[in-house]
C-alpha cells in the first residue's frame, strides 16, 4: 500500500477565495471519506463516497463545500468563498470494500487550511 | 446527544500507571468499533479494533458492551510515549457505514 495521499499539505488563503484539496486513496479502496478537524476536537465527518457515488453528506457541509470523486479513484474537496471559520485540518481516509477484510479506515496526513 | 461521546480529558498520569478511557455510542445498530491514536498535528492511526469478546494487544485492552452501548480502553504500565489523544471510533450503518469519531481524550504521561 502506498498510503492515502493528500495535496496540498498546507494552504494559506485570503477570506473569500476558493480552495481545492485533492485526495488519492489507497488503491483498491473503494470507500473514501472526508473529515474536518479543529484543535481539541475529533475528526468531524463531512462526506463519504463508495466508488464514485456520494452516499452521505453531513449537515456541517454548507453550500460552499462540494466534493467529487468522478472516476471512483481520487477525490477533490472544494471550499468556495472561504471564511475564517473554515480554518482546520481536512483529512481524507479510505477503506476496502466490504467483505475484503477489515473495516479499518486509513488516513492521509491531512491538508491544513488557514484562512486569513 | 452526540453519536459518539468520550470521557473528557485530559488525563495526567505518572509512568507505570494504569489508565482507562470510556466511550458511549448512540446507534444500537453500530457494527464495528475501534480505538485510534492521534499525536499532535498528525493524522489518526489505528490503535486497535474492539471485539465483542474483548481483546488485548500488549499493554492495551479493549472491551465492548453492546447492551450498554459502551466501549473502553485500558492502558497498563503507561509509558511516556503513550502521551497522545485517543479517539473512539464507531462504524454506523447509515448510507453504507459512516465512520464517526469521538472528540478524543488527551493523555499525558509524566516521568
Amino acid at each position: 500500500d502506498t498510503g492515502v495521499s493528500q495535496d496540498p499539505r498546507h494552504k494559506i488563503t485570503k477570506r473569500g477565495q476558493n480552495v481545492t484539496f485533492r485526495c488519492d486513496p489507497i488503491s483498491e479502496h473503494n470507500r473514501l471519506y472526508w473529515y474536518r478537524q479543529t484543535l481539541g476536537q475529533g475528526p468531524e465527518f463531512l462526506t463519504y463516497f463508495q466508488n464514485e457515488a456520494q452516499l452521505e453528506k453531513s449537515r456541517l457541509l454548507s453550500d460552499r463545500f462540494s466534493a467529487e470523486r468522478p472516476k471512483g479513484s481520487f477525490s477533490t474537496l472544494e471550499i468556495q468563498r472561504t471564511e475564517q471559520g473554515d480554518s482546520a485540518m481536512y483529512l481524507c481516509a479510505s477503506r476496502r470494500p466490504t467483505g475484503f477484510g477489515g473495516n479499518t479506515i486509513y488516513f492521509g496526513e491531512g491538508s491544513w487550511l488557514t484562512v486569513v | 446527544r452526540k453519536e459518539v461521546e468520550q470521557d473528557p480529558g485530559p488525563f495526567n498520569v505518572p509512568e507505570g500507571a494504569t489508565v482507562a478511557f470510556n466511550c458511549t455510542y448512540s446507534n444500537s445498530a453500530s457494527q464495528s468499533f475501534f480505538w485510534y491514536r492521534q499525536d499532535c498535528r498528525k493524522e489518526p492511526k489505528l490503535l486497535m479494533s474492539v471485539y465483542s469478546s474483548g481483546n488485548e494487544d500488549g499493554r492495551f485492552t479493549a472491551q465492548l458492551n453492546r447492551a450498554s452501548q459502551y466501549i473502553s480502553l485500558l492502558i497498563r504500565d503507561s509509558k511516556l510515549s503513550d502521551s497522545a489523544t485517543y479517539l473512539c471510533v464507531v462504524n454506523m450503518p447509515t448510507g453504507g457505514f459512516k465512520t464517526i469519531f469521538g472528540a478524543g481524550t488527551r493523555l499525558f504521561v509524566k516521568a
